[in-house]
């Protein structure tokens, strides 16, 4: 059984660019999340897609948005970048009625 | 979702027993208590989850008293490699669409000493 996998690993970019991240969910999950972790702060939570509809958002600008596809990987696309968008950006995975989610290890966004 | 609130960090020497407490007075009838661990640089791993009483897996136990107002997440005989932080969780998660929306806050620092 694989875990959730996540690419790229570290990205630096530059303000006002747009960036894709990528995320492969763990086999027989059909519900994706992604969150924002700040330095020294716990994840919040971005949005989740269940049968590539997006079912849940917090609070974040259009800028951010996301896909998911057939075989239930995902993307997070965030358009304009800013310099607060600096953060590790984790991926999770769950299948519906279950009670955990399982965390890829995330991606490490720098905004320069 | 119900708020929690948890030490910000703690120290413990290697062996030793550690208990970390979550309040959460604010607890629905339909929410349950979940616990995640985290390494940096790494995403969250499940630990433990329950709904009242007591649960125990192979790595940890779950304390919750009748009014469900607080939870104790206790690890036996830490080693250093339990250095993380660990994040009490509250919520009607996993019942339906919409619902995986895990609120984390900032979490307990474990620091476990030689």
């Amino acid at each position: 059984e694989t875990g959730v996998t996540q690419s790229p690993t570290h990205l630096i970019k530059t303000r006002g660019q747009q960036v894709t991240l990528r995320c492969s969910s763990q086999s027989g999950h059909n519900t994706v999340s992604w969150y924002q972790q700040a330095l020294g702060q716990g994840p919040q939570f971005i949005f989740q897609y269940y049968r590539e509809e997006e079912n849940g958002r917090g609070n974040f600008p259009p800028r951010f948005s996301g896909l998911q596809f057939p075989n239930y990987s995902s993307e997070l696309n965030v358009n304009a970048l800013e310099l607060d968008d600096s953060a590790l950006y984790l991926c999770a995975s769950s299948l519906m009625g279950d009670r955990s989610s399982t965390f890829g290890s995330g991606t490490r966004l720098t905004v320069v | 979702l119900a708020k929690t609130t948890q030490p910000i960090s703690m120290d413990s020497y290697e062996g030793q027993e550690v208990n970390i407490t979550c309040s959460h007075n604010n607890i629905a009838t339909n929410d349950y208590i979940t616990w995640y661990q985290q390494f940096p640089s790494q995403g969250p791993r499940f630990i433990i989850q329950g709904y009242k009483t007591k649960v125990t897996n192979e790595v940890a136990s779950l304390f919750i008293p009748a009014d469900r107002k607080s939870s104790t997440l206790s690890l036996p005989r830490v080693s250093l490699s339990d250095t993380a932080v660990y994040y009490c969780l509250v919520g009607d998660i996993g019942t339906g669409a919409g619902s995986y929306q895990l609120t984390f806050g900032k979490g307990t620092k474990l620091s476990v000493i030689p």
